[in-house]
């Protein structure tokens, strides 16, 4: 079974600094990874995906996710964080095996994210 | 169109009334999802159509709960007698399924606020 850990509910961080959100997968075949931002009462916005290749993915709004085997994580960042960054972040990993669950989409919980000025 | 449109994008209802949610899918995507995001909560996989295949049902909370899609396109999810606990905003996403189909992208819809009094 596929499953994804967002293991911080918040993240606050001062505008200027660096973000980390965090992301651990579990995935009985190859990964595929995903970051989606929502902000209120908004559809969710894709970010940036990993499928294979170089670890650091590069993605829209000036972010960047890092892929790490070892440690199953695909954990999101930023150099340098905008007020207009928070928003709610989820991590999601879609199911590449065989079978009827073939392309599903599985979410973490998310993480709010709160820049302050 | 451009993207996932779903309609209505706000729904308020009395429990136990029958409502349709709509979904048009991005043209040319063969794959169309539907998820529940209650307040609070993460994203709640209901129901998955791909191509002509038996759609993965697994997701539906109960009997109350249907979708169709028609000519592998439009989508409709139907909830019978609506509760209280039905209030929620219904996520529709689709992707494309040429070439690696677990590498692409599912994109979102805006969502179908549904509000049962």
């Amino acid at each position: 079974a596929q499953s994804v850990a967002q293991p911080e509910d918040q993240v606050k961080v001062a505008e200027g600094n660096p973000l980390t959100v965090k992301c651990t997968y579990s995935v009985s075949g190859n990964p595929y990874l995903f970051w989606y931002v929502q902000y209120p009462n908004r559809g969710l916005q894709f970010l940036l995906k990993y499928i294979t290749g170089d670890n650091l993915v590069k993605g829209s709004y000036g972010f960047e996710a890092e892929f790490n085997k070892s440690q199953t994580s695909f954990h999101l960042k930023k150099p340098s964080a905008l007020v207009s960054d928070s928003a709610l972040y989820f991590c999601a990993v879609r199911d590449g095996d065989r079978g009827s669950t073939l392309g599903r989409l599985y979410f973490g919980r998310g993480t709010q994210l709160t820049v302050w000025p | 169109g451009a993207g996932v449109s779903q309609s209505p994008s706000n729904k308020v209802t009395e429990k136990g009334k029958d409502v349709e949610l709509r979904c048009d899918p991005i043209s040319g995507h063969t794959a169309l999802y539907w998820y529940r995001q209650s307040l609070g909560q993460g994203l709640e996989f209901l129901i998955y159509f791909q191509g002509n295949s038996a759609p993965d049902k697994s997701g539906l909370p109960s009997d109350r709960f249907s979708a169709e899609r028609t000519g592998g396109s439009v989508s409709t999810l139907t909830i019978q007698r609506t509760q209280q606990e039905d209030s929620a905003v219904y996520l529709c996403a689709s992707s494309p399924t040429g070439g690696f189909f677990s590498g692409n992208t599912i994109y979102f819809g805006e969502g179908s606020w549904l509000t049962v009094v």
